[in-house]
């Protein structure tokens, strides 16, 4: 079964663009998260999605916003770029959210550079 | 503020060692508990998963836990020079709905 996809793999941005990242889940699964890691540092939450509805969001600021779509996949956005939002994105696929033995899978991520 | 928090390292082992990794959290109401392997610029992938308290084995990986000390460890048997990764260690929030991860320990296993 294929895993976790996510795109773009690289993105180039400069200061306050938009940018809209892409996951899909492994089949099967219906929770999608999204986690950011900035180098030297571990992964950190920002959303998680069940069932097109938002379930936890982690400390970001508005500026960053997803959604959930029928399939499962999910989208998250970024507007008004800063330098700091350079950073790995990473999309993590459950079954579902929340519960014991709710084992997270990850994409490879889209390595998102800001100018 | 929920912390998870590990020794960064570098932790260096000889091939064929066994290396210790250790993690511990702070907030008591997690009852999940995992560690991820990550090599440099690829994303984390699941290696352990555990839930109970004592001990987890799967192939060279032993996961441990306590939760009255709020501690967890990893340990690998018969280390390899494949095993050099940062290893990251995550505790699930009270709802299992977010994993909060440490800073990780970086793994050197030497031949």
């Amino acid at each position: 079964d294929a895993g976790v996809t996510q795109s773009p793999t690289h993105l180039i941005k400069t200061r306050g663009q938009h940018v809209t990242l892409r996951c899909s889940p492994i089949s099967g699964h219906k929770s999608v998260s999204w986690y950011q890691q900035v180098l030297g540092q571990g992964p950190q939450f920002i959303f998680q999605y069940y069932e097109k509805e938002e379930r936890g969001r982690g400390n970001f600021p508005d500026r960053f916003s997803a959604r959930q779509f029928p399939n499962y996949s999910s989208e998250l956005n970024v507007n008004a770029l800063l330098l700091g939002d350079s950073a790995l994105y990473l999309c993590a696929s459950s079954r579902s959210p929340g519960g014991e033995y709710n084992e997270q899978f990850f994409g490879p991520g889209t390595r998102l550079t800001v100018l | 503020q929920k912390e998870v928090e590990q020794n960064s390292g570098p932790l260096s082992v000889p091939e064929g060692a066994i290396a210790s990794l250790n993690c511990t959290y702070s907030d008591r109401g997690s009852q999940s508990f995992f560690w991820y392997r990550q090599y440099s610029g690829k994303s984390p992938e699941l290696i352990m998963s555990i839930y109970s308290n004592g001990d987890k084995e799967d192939g060279r990986f032993t996961a441990q836990l306590n939760k009255a000390s709020q501690y967890v460890s990893l340990l690998i048997r018969d280390s390899q020079p494949s095993d050099s990764a940062t290893y990251l260690c995550a505790a699930a929030n009270q709802a299992g709905t977010a994993l909060i991860f440490g800073k990780g320990t970086t793994l050197s296993v030497s031949s």
